[in-house]
Order: structure tokens, then sequence, then C-alpha cells
């Protein structure tokens, strides 16, 4: 079965220090998505793509987070400088227009 | 702000009682879609419906669409551990996509 990849599938890393998450989405798929899952927040969306093009990033902090899409095969989310409260699992999904949205394993993030 | 709001936050029952979970909205919603995330896992995509009245079962679970298209809910019958988790519901509207707060289900066996 086609999957969400997304690497790494931990981190942990001291603040102060740059992290970029990955994400290949399912090939075909024209939608990305970047969310974050906290036990306090629940699932935030931050960020996402329609072919390729960035349509919404509102619910991401723009001064420290930034997300791209250098080709259709390749999404990432950057933390730069990271801080103690970036810790939390982040999920990429993809789907095709308004259709499911299919889930990676996530990264779970550890900022010391 | 949210466009959907789900109830309840948790719910704990016996294994073989009867479970449901609601997603409102006070806006006309073009779709809804159910997803369930086990612990420590990622959200799985359960079903879709986009019709007024829309009624779909997968096994013991059955998903329904308002009249008015403004509300939805989850019904699991008889249900067993293998049902613990936490069950979100998610609609999308132009370009912007809206989840609930997700619903926590604890099965006591």
């Amino acid at each position: 079965d086609a999957r969400v990849t997304q690497t790494p599938r931990h981190k942990v890393t001291e603040m102060g220090q740059e992290v970029t998450m990955r994400c290949q989405p399912i090939l075909g798929h024209n939608t990305v998505f970047w969310y974050r899952q906290t036990m306090m927040q629940g699932l935030e969306l931050l960020a996402y793509f329609r072919n390729r093009a960035p349509l919404d990033d509102s619910g991401m902090p723009k001064d420290r987070f930034s997300a791209e899409m250098p080709d259709a095969t390749l999404a990432t989310l950057k933390i730069q400088p990271s801080e103690p409260r970036d810790s939390a699992v982040y999920f990429c999904a993809s789907g095709a227009d308004r259709g499911a949205q299919h889930f990676g394993d996530g990264t779970r993030l550890s900022i010391l | 702000g949210q466009q959907v709001m789900q109830i309840p936050q948790y719910q704990h029952v016996q294994e073989g009682e009867d479970f449901t979970t609601y997603c409102n909205s006070s806006t006309t919603l073009s779709n809804i879609q159910w997803y369930k995330q086990r612990p420590g896992g990622h959200p799985v995509f359960l079903i879709q419906l986009v019709k007024s009245g829309e009624v779909k079962k997968q096994k013991r679970l059955t998903f329904q669409f308002g009249e008015a298209k403004k509300n939805s809910s989850l019904h699991i019958t008889a249900t067993q551990t293998t049902d613990v988790g936490t069950y979100f519901c998610e609609s999308n509207t132009g370009n912007q996509f809206y989840f609930g707060t997700g619903t926590s289900l604890t099965v006591i066996p």
C-alpha cells in the first residue's frame, strides 16, 4: 500500500538548534499538510500546499518555522531556532483535492 | 476560529456498550471526514460523507451526515477493546481545513 513517509521518526536536540523534518507524500496526491499534535492543543494545522504551492500557513509561527515543497516528492518543515515549546509530534499528510488525508507516522520532536 | 466542534471530549464505556461522538458546525459543511487515531499512532481515514442525510456503515460503525449538513455523528455498536483511540472529524471548505478536537474513547474490559 502507498504511504506517506516521514523522517526522522524521532528527534531529540537542544534548544537553539535547527530542526528539519521531511515528508514524502503519496505519489499522485496534490495536497500536502503539516500538522502539530500536543496533548494541550490537539491537532493543529501548520501549513498546506496544493500542487506544490503554499496555500495557507497561518497556523505556523513564521519567525522560526518555514515549510517548503521543493518538488512533488518532498515537503520539508524547518524550525530555526528551536525552543522547548516546539516539542510535539509533527505529522505530514497528503491527499487528493478534498478527499481523505493520509497521514505519515509522524516525527516525535523533543527540544531540551 | 474552529469551524467544527466535537463532543464529548472523553468517553469511557464498558466493553459491549455503544458509543457515539458528534461533530457540529454553525455553518453548512461541504463534506465530513472521520479519522481514528490509536494511542501512539497517527490518524487513519475511516470514511467521507458528502450528501445531506447520508448514512454509511462499516461493520459496527455507523456514520451520519445531518440533513442540513451542519452536523455529523459516528456511532459504534457493542464496543470492543480494539475500538480504543481518539476519533476526529474533519471538514474542508474552499482553502480551509478544520479538524474537530477529537473524542478519546476508553473501553473497559
